[in-house]
């Protein structure tokens, strides 16, 4: 069965820096489109990152632009986001998810980061 | 970015009564395949976001027939005919046709 297992969440102060990942596993990776899909305590749900199943294509919402990097490594079936200089309003669970936007059905049970000092 | 919104945010619920969630998006959500991506997805306390609905009405499996999904273009409605215990949770509409997907605010519901 399809899963996802995230890692590398934790406590960093303002301005440092954290590397996720995202261990996949029950389906073919290369295959897929991949997320990662963020929710602030007590908020709701938004899409921070996605990159195609070759990593050619890649988007970023703007709060995390020039700040987080999104990568993929096909022979170990895994996702990573790269997050430097972050902030308190990076503070969050970060969940990987598998597919395109339109076809998203699977995710992990996250990874809480908390940024402060 | 498509803006969705939902309404009600909070929705107290009796046992065993229907609920109804709406969701709009700011712009037609009918991709040129023909398609329209609109997915609904339940968040149980501590628990990570699960699929209901994909494509306005169609269930994901082993989701209780309660639930039902309507709508087009940029109106959608979620229908849970009776609600039991094991339904408390927070329910969001996500929309997939325009990259990046983005979702409502979320509507909770709690019995009441």
């Amino acid at each position: 069965q399809v899963q996802l297992v995230e890692s590398g969440g934790g406590l960093v102060k303002p301005g440092g820096s954290l590397r996720l990942s995202c261990a996949a596993s029950g389906f073919t990776f290369s295959d897929y489109y991949m997320n990662w899909i963020r929710q602030a305590p007590g908020k709701g749900l938004e899409w921070v990152s996605y990159i195609s199943s070759s990593g050619s294509t890649i988007y970023y919402t703007d709060s995390v632009k020039g700040r987080f990097t999104i990568s993929r490594d096909n022979t170990k079936n895994s996702l990573y986001l790269q997050m430097n200089s972050l902030r308190a309003e990076d503070t969050a669970v970060y969940y990987c998810a598998r597919g395109v936007a339109a076809a998203v059905k699977y995710w992990g049970q996250g990874t809480l980061v908390t940024v402060s000092s | 970015d498509v803006v969705m919104t939902q309404s009600p945010l909070s929705m107290p619920v009796t046992l065993g009564q229907p609920a109804s969630i709406s969701c709009r998006s700011s712009q037609s959500l009918l991709d040129s395949d023909g398609n329209t991506y609109l997915s609904w997805f339940q968040q149980r306390p501590g628990q990570s976001p699960r699929r209901l609905i994909y494509t306005v009405s169609n269930r994901d499996s082993g989701v209780p027939d309660r639930f039902s999904g309507s709508g087009s273009g940029t109106d959608f409605t979620l229908k849970i005919s009776r609600v039991e215990t094991e339904d408390v949770g927070v329910y969001y509409c996500m929309q997939g046709t325009h990259w990046p997907g983005t979702f409502g605010q979320g509507t909770k519901v709690e019995i009441e």
